[in-house]
């Protein structure tokens, strides 16, 4: 399969808790994003990468939100300290491009995440 | 800010039925226009996309999709439905304020088509 894939696919957690995701992209694809999508509602943008760099940040993104892309292949996104409102589906997904052009952007499986 | 709006959260149909599903979205400026789906435990797919041109745009598995650029909508339809449909249907933009880079999601419909 040369699609997206995200680890763990599930993970449940105390509050207080740190938690990692990670997310890996279809291998030709230089943009990777991250979105949050909680129950009864459509995905929302968290943040993108072109390569390693970071180019955009949702104010959905608090402080105990960080995702990194250190050699421009795999991610990962680490929540601080969790709360119970931390909990949902956190989405990966991957492009090619560059610029102002739009190219389609394809969906990992998801981490659910569960906060207790 | 810009925002999706999809008028029906659940849908059921019979099978052969007609579907249409609303969306509506608020921005001005030029915008590319898409429909997702996500079948029971797949991953969201892109079933269409509008970028620019005919604005009847026609997806995958029989899908269409009108672009009405002065009702700022861009409605989902299928002439009929199969079993197979059942899924989770979101509407998306992206605009060029957003460097087309981020999506904005419609809350989403789910559709149940009956046998």
């Amino acid at each position: 399969d040369t699609g997206v894939s995200q680890n763990p696919r599930h993970k449940i957690t105390k509050r207080g808790q740190n938690v990692t995701f990670r997310c890996d992209p279809i291998s030709e694809h230089n943009r990777l994003y991250w979105y949050r999508q909680t129950l009864g509602q459509g995905p929302e943008f968290l943040t993108y990468f072109q390569n390693e760099a970071q180019l955009e940040k949702s104010r959905l993104l608090s402080d105990r939100f960080s995702a990194e892309r250190p050699k421009g292949s795999f991610s990962t996104l680490e929540i601080q300290r969790t709360e119970q409102g931390d909990s949902a589906m956190y989405l990966c997904a991957s492009s090619r491009g560059s610029g102002g052009i739009y190219n389609e952007q394809f969906f990992g499986p998801g981490t659910r995440l569960t906060v207790l | 800010a810009q925002s999706v709006s999809q008028h029906n959260h659940h849908v059921i149909l019979s099978e052969a039925a007609s579907l249409e599903l609303g969306c509506n979205y608020s921005y001005g400026g030029t915008v590319n226009l898409f429909w997702y789906v996500q079948y029971p435990g797949q991953h969201l797919q892109l079933l269409l996309k509008y970028f620019s041109g005919d604005p009847l745009v026609k997806g995958i598995k029989g899908f269409e999709a009108e672009f009405i650029k002065s009702k700022f909508s861009f409605n989902l339809r299928k002439p009929s439905v199969q079993w197979s449909d059942t899924a989770e249907y979101f509407c998306a933009v992206s605009s060029l304020s957003g460097g087309y880079n981020k999506l904005i999601f419609g809350a989403g419909t789910r559709l149940a088509v009956h046998p």
